[in-house]
């Protein structure tokens, strides 16, 4: 069963602000959300973690309801540098198992000029 | 720049050849680990290492056979592979198992099987 479901693609405009939503409506009460960032032929890349309510990093935030059902990565004035799949992952940190990180199919996100 | 880097950065080769691939940390994390990412699927976990020691083999076919001599460099050496085993091949690193996860991948190696 996958345990994340995200918008297969988007598409935007440089400037804009972009909202990819995850859902993880199975999310275990020790459960943590994280988002990774991969540009093709590169390597994923760490954005952004978080539990509840509000995350925010000098790249991204990352807003969780209080039902931690979904969770919603939001990237400012986005560039074209920002074009890329963007992956939602979630885990228990806690646990002996928790390096292994299940991606998903992603988001993948292009921005226009 | 990650702090991880892996080489070669391509790499094609015939099902009969033998092949290593390199992944470096300059991080000084304790765990690495080894990734695939074939066209249109999500990555897959192949071998984690923590301490040098290996604690994950995840059904990886024997063809595929991991290295690693200290907590900075891991190998995977290949050897009569298949064209299906055409991918992206990805190292990370971490500080440890425990939270927070956070990895740090390399560049990655395309590897091309004839």
């Amino acid at each position: 069963l996958a345990k994340t479901t995200q918008p297969i693609s988007m598409d935007s405009y440089e400037g804009q602000e972009v909202n990819i939503t995850c859902s993880h409506n199975n999310i275990a009460t020790n459960d943590y959300i994280t988002w990774y960032q991969q540009f093709p032929s590169q390597g994923p890349r760490f954005i952004i973690q978080g539990y509840k309510t509000k995350v925010t990093n000098e790249v991204a935030s990352l807003f969780i309801p209080a039902d931690r059902k979904s969770s919603t990565l939001s990237l400012p004035r986005v560039s074209l540098s920002d074009t890329a799949v963007y992956y939602c992952l979630v885990g228990d940190p806690r646990m002996d198992s928790s390096y292994k990180l299940i991606f998903g199919s992603g988001t993948r996100l292009l921005v226009r000029p | 720049e990650t702090g991880v880097t892996q080489t070669p950065r391509h790499l094609v080769m015939g099902m009969t050849n033998k092949k290593s691939l390199k992944c470096e940390q300059h991080l000084g994390h304790n765990a690495m680990y080894w990734y695939k990412q074939s066209a249109k699927k999500p990555l897959e976990l192949m071998f984690v290492y923590n301490f040098k020691e290996q604690t994950e083999n995840n059904s990886v076919p024997s063809r595929f056979s991991p290295e690693c001599p200290n907590s900075s460099h891991l190998f995977l050496h290949l050897h009569t592979l298949q064209p299906e085993d055409s991918a992206l091949y990805l190292c990370a690193s971490s500080q440890g198992l425990a939270d927070p996860n956070e990895q740090f991948f390399g560049p990655g190696t395309r590897l091309t099987v004839l």
